[in-house]
């Protein structure tokens, strides 16, 4: 079945580093892909999305790239800040569900 | 800025007993959805749910489970008879069209539930 990998947490980084969380998927077709960001007490938020293969999403500095020849969606921002400091989440929905399909979600940690 | 919330945000039940998880969706939105996040495992979708009617479920939807929409604001998760394995973060989430459509799902802050 379809399904979201994601590396494994927690990730640690000092302010202003660069950040990339890797993220691959195993699907059937073209679904849409998607980041989400979990701040603590806070519920699941879109950070961004992409729909169809080489879109780009973007959003708050973070982007990613929907790469179909490498199946990956990997998470990348130049300068990280302490604000980023969250859960961030893989996901993917197929065309035709309703149902999203997440990874396991990597903890980021931000040090001043 | 609209957003989805959910009640309670603990709940602690005995093994056995009924729950029932609520959520308000965001008031134009027309489908709702329910999630869970067993502590240390992925987001698994539960099940979907517009027109008063179930749409979309998973194969953990099962018989002890139900969902509802009360009233004009109100859409309700319950689980007749827990049981341990059904401790976890319940999110409820909400979209104006078919998520299939790739529109965005609002996700409320979740309902930890602790069956002891």
């Amino acid at each position: 079945g379809d399904s979201v990998t994601q590396m494994e947490g927690p990730v640690t980084l000092s302010e202003e580093a660069f950040l990339t969380i890797n993220c691959t998927y195993t699907a059937t077709g073209y679904p849409s892909l998607f980041w989400y960001v979990q701040y603590p007490g806070e519920g699941l938020q879109l950070l961004l999305k992409a729909t169809k293969a080489d879109d780009k999403g973007s959003n708050k500095g973070f982007e990613a790239t929907y790469r179909k020849e490498t199946t990956s969606f990997h998470l990348e921002k130049g300068s990280v800040q302490v604000s980023d400091s969250a859960v961030y989440f893989c996901a993917l929905i197929h065309q035709g569900s309703d149902k999203i399909i997440f990874g396991k979600g990597t903890r980021l940690h931000i040090l001043p | 800025e609209p957003e989805v919330t959910q009640t309670p945000s603990h709940q602690v039940t005995q093994m056995g007993q009924e729950v029932i998880l609520r959520c308000v969706p965001i008031s134009n939105h027309l489908y709702f959805y329910w999630y869970r996040q067993i502590l240390g495992q992925k987001v698994e979708f539960l099940v979907s749910f517009y027109n008063n009617e179930i749409s979309e479920k998973s194969e953990i939807f099962d018989d002890q489970f139900s969902v509802e929409r009360p009233d004009g604001s109100n859409f309700t998760l319950k689980i007749r008879s827990t049981k341990l394995e059904d401790s976890a973060m319940y999110f409820c989430a909400s979209s104006v069209s078919a998520a299939s459509s790739t529109d965005t799902q609002y996700f409320g802050p979740g309902t930890r539930l602790t069956v002891l």
